[in-house]
């Protein structure tokens, strides 16, 4: 079944510095949310995304849905130590209502 | 109320127990899931239920069991597992139909020993 890939699996950076993950799909995605998961956490809801080419913003976090709806990608704009966790995206297979996640991305943040 | 509760936070138990999991949520959603996530990987789907009929099992071995036996109420039997079963369990809900979020309970971290 469609699958999203995820990269990079794990990614470290200085407090201050951006950090930017993406999603690829082989084939055209109908929506795309983005979970954070901090460590020993569950899942959260960040954001959906569904139209070809939307951009959302959520403070420092900038969500893009790419044109052809076969990538996504989630950019934060001068890192925190709070922003620490694994960043997922995921897609609703719809009809179906399954939520299929990417591996996700480690985001570690040295302060 | 946005909570999803699942009870209990922390699960140890043999291989010839039976328990169970459950989970709750009062936000009137109709569709509710059951992952299954090991460290450093990403939840895995393992069932779905939808207006309280189990719609999706992702050839789940039958020593796990769901129940949903309200629109509020998840439950999930074990039964005979295995070490590799240890895992954190997940509980979500969402509303039904439209594309929309989905809420996670805190989990139960399980150690099948």
């Amino acid at each position: 079944g469609q699958q999203v890939m995820q990269i990079p699996q794990y990614q470290h950076v200085q407090e201050g510095e951006d950090f930017t993950t993406y999603c690829n799909s082989s084939t055209t995605l109908s929506n795309i949310q983005w979970y954070k998961q901090r460590p020993g956490g569950h899942p959260v809801f960040l954001i959906q995304l569904v139209k070809s080419g939307e951009v959302k913003k959520q403070k420092r976090l900038t969500f893009q849905f790419g044109e052809a709806k076969k990538n996504s990608s989630l950019h934060i704009t001068a890192t925190q130590t709070t922003d620490v966790g694994t960043y997922f995206c995921a897609e609703i297979i719809q009809g179906a209502q399954k939520l299929v996640f990417g591996q996700g991305t480690r985001l570690t943040i040295n302060p | 109320d946005t909570e999803v509760t699942q009870t209990p936070k922390h699960l140890v138990m043999g291989m010839t127990n039976k328990k169970s999991l459950k989970c709750e949520q009062h936000m009137g959603h109709r569709a509710m899931y059951w992952y299954k996530q090991k460290a450093k990987k990403p939840p895995e789907l393992m069932f779905v239920y939808s207006y309280e009929k189990l719609s999706i099992n992702e050839s789940v071995p039958s020593r796990f069991s769901p129940e949903c036996p309200n629109s509020s109420l998840l439950n999930l039997h074990l039964h005979a597992l295995q070490p590799e079963d240890s895992a954190l369990y997940l509980c979500a809900s969402s509303r039904q139909g439209a594309v929309t979020e989905a809420f996670f309970g805190q989990g139960t971290r399980l150690t099948v020993v």
